[in-house]
């Protein structure tokens, strides 16, 4: 159980285009989930934190005209890059949050991840 | 807000020996820390995780000790194996309050098994 899914698992863009990608919880229902990135060699960074049906909360220095998250359902998010650059190239990875314990604990599931390369 | 520590940034062991990675953390309302793997390529998985209420949980090779006074937690591997060569992450994060289930990770430990 716990399975949560990436699509795509890798893309290879033109600098100016936009890119989605779709974060589904497979076997459950997630409360939350987050998107996060990370370059090579270096740790995961939170870029936005997603609750269905509301707005995404950004962090701190993510541009969110810039990384659109949608949260249809307690299932899926997508993440779009709008007018990626070479500078947004970078694995994208989301995770889906949920309660565990009748509702004491979180935990998170992460996906495969999503390598997005802009050319 | 919260800022997770991890060391080694490398670690090396030969098959069979023990290794341990530390972490600490700043934010004493944390309350939760997991540990992830992550292989080339892949998402991180969890492994293990302890909450603030126990110090020590173990699961088979892997053990992972909460120290709350001092905020520090550790993961140990024991009997390791190749294929517990990844890297390795420590993470904080706390159920409830401002910034709640966010997780702050430490800058990854990649620990390779020498056969």
């Amino acid at each position: 159980g716990a399975v949560v899914s990436q699509h795509p698992s890798r893309v290879i863009c033109k600098s100016g285009t936009s890119v989605k990608i779709e974060c589904r919880s497979l076997d459950f229902q997630a409360t939350t989930m987050f998107w996060y990135r990370q370059f090579p060699k270096q740790s995961l960074m939170l870029m936005a934190t997603s609750n269905e049906g509301s707005k995404a909360t950004y962090e701190q220095g993510v541009e969110k005209d810039k990384f659109l998250i949608n949260h249809a359902s307690l299932t899926l998010s997508t993440l779009t890059v709008t007018s990626a650059h070479p500078e947004d190239s970078s694995f994208y990875i989301c995770s889906a949050s949920v309660l565990l314990a009748g509702g004491v604990y979180n935990e998170q599931f992460f996906g495969p991840g999503t390598r997005l390369t802009v050319l | 807000g919260e800022n997770v520590e991890q060391h080694p940034s490398t670690l090396s062991v030969q098959e069979g020996d023990s290794a341990v990675i530390k972490c600490t953390y700043s934010d004493s309302a944390s309350n939760y820390f997991p540990w992830y793997k992550q292989e080339l390529g892949k998402g991180p998985q969890l492994i293990i995780d302890i909450r603030s209420n126990v110090g020590e949980k173990k699961d088979q090779r892997i053990a992972v000790t909460l120290n709350k006074t001092a905020k520090h937690f550790s993961l140990h591997i024991t009997e390791t194996q190749p294929e517990d060569s990844a890297v390795y992450f420590c993470a904080a994060s706390k159920d409830r309050g401002q910034g709640a289930q966010k997780l702050v990770f430490g800058q990854g430990t990649r620990l390779t098994i020498n056969p």
